[in-house]
């Protein structure tokens, strides 16, 4: 079935560093690829998406490029802030079944300290 | 607030008792799913239901059967529980044919089994 690969953590970055968090995944159709964002204590929210190819997703300064050649949705942030401290999923839609479902990555925790 | 609701956000149990988790979404989805997260922060879905009907069942154990009495309520009942299932229990929801858009999640039940 599809599957999402994503850099293992944690990262633990300065405040105001630059941020690329790898996710490659295999999928067998054209599937949708999305960035979640789990804080403390909270459920996930979603912080980008992308359709199709090409696509570049972006909120809060983040974005992510959908490059179907490497299949590859890799996360980054120019400089990164204590507060975008949490774990990010990268994850795909996959209509394998004829139902949509997602497909999460293991995720990714990023530590920024002061 | 327009979101999608869980209830109990904790709960600790014995072995072999039986649990409810209850979940209510009201954006007018008519999807909506369990996941399960591990210690590791692994996701993986467990069940979704479109419009009542239940549409992916990923090889859970028949202990857990979940219930939609409607589409905006999934809830999921977890007989004789065990000590690995303890993990937290994401509630989601979506529209279905825009599934694209991703999913809007409740904040979670910590489910712990002592």
């Amino acid at each position: 079935g599809d599957s999402v690969t994503q850099m293992e953590g944690p990262v633990t970055l300065s405040e105001e560093a630059c941020l690329t968090i790898n996710c490659t995944y295999t999928a067998t159709g054209y599937p949708s690829l999305f960035w979640y964002v789990q804080y403390p204590g909270e459920g996930l929210q979603l912080l980008l998406k992308a359709t199709k190819a090409d696509d570049k997703g972006s909120n809060k300064g983040f974005e992510a490029t959908y490059r179907k050649e490497t299949t590859s949705f890799h996360l980054e942030k120019g400089s990164v802030q204590v507060s975008d401290s949490a774990v990010y999923f990268c994850a795909l839609s996959d209509f394998g079944t004829g139902f949509q479902k997602l497909v999460f990555g293991t995720g990714t925790r990023l530590l920024v300290s002061p | 607030d327009t979101a999608v609701s869980q209830t109990p956000k904790y709960l600790v149990t014995q072995m072999g008792n039986d649990k409810s988790i209850k979940c209510e979404q009201n954006l007018g989805h008519d999807t909506m799913y369990w996941y399960k997260q591990d210690s590791k922060k692994f996701l993986k879905i467990m069940f979704s239901y479109n419009n009542k009907e239940l549409i992916i069942n990923e090889t859970v154990p028949n202990r857990f059967s979940p219930k939609s009495p409607d589409k905006a309520h999934l809830n999921l009942h977890i007989n004789s529980l065990e000590l690995g299932d303890s993990a937290v229990y994401f509630c989601a929801s979506s529209q279905f044919l825009t599934g694209d858009y991703g999913y809007t999640f409740g904040s979670g039940t910590r489910l712990t089994v002592v």
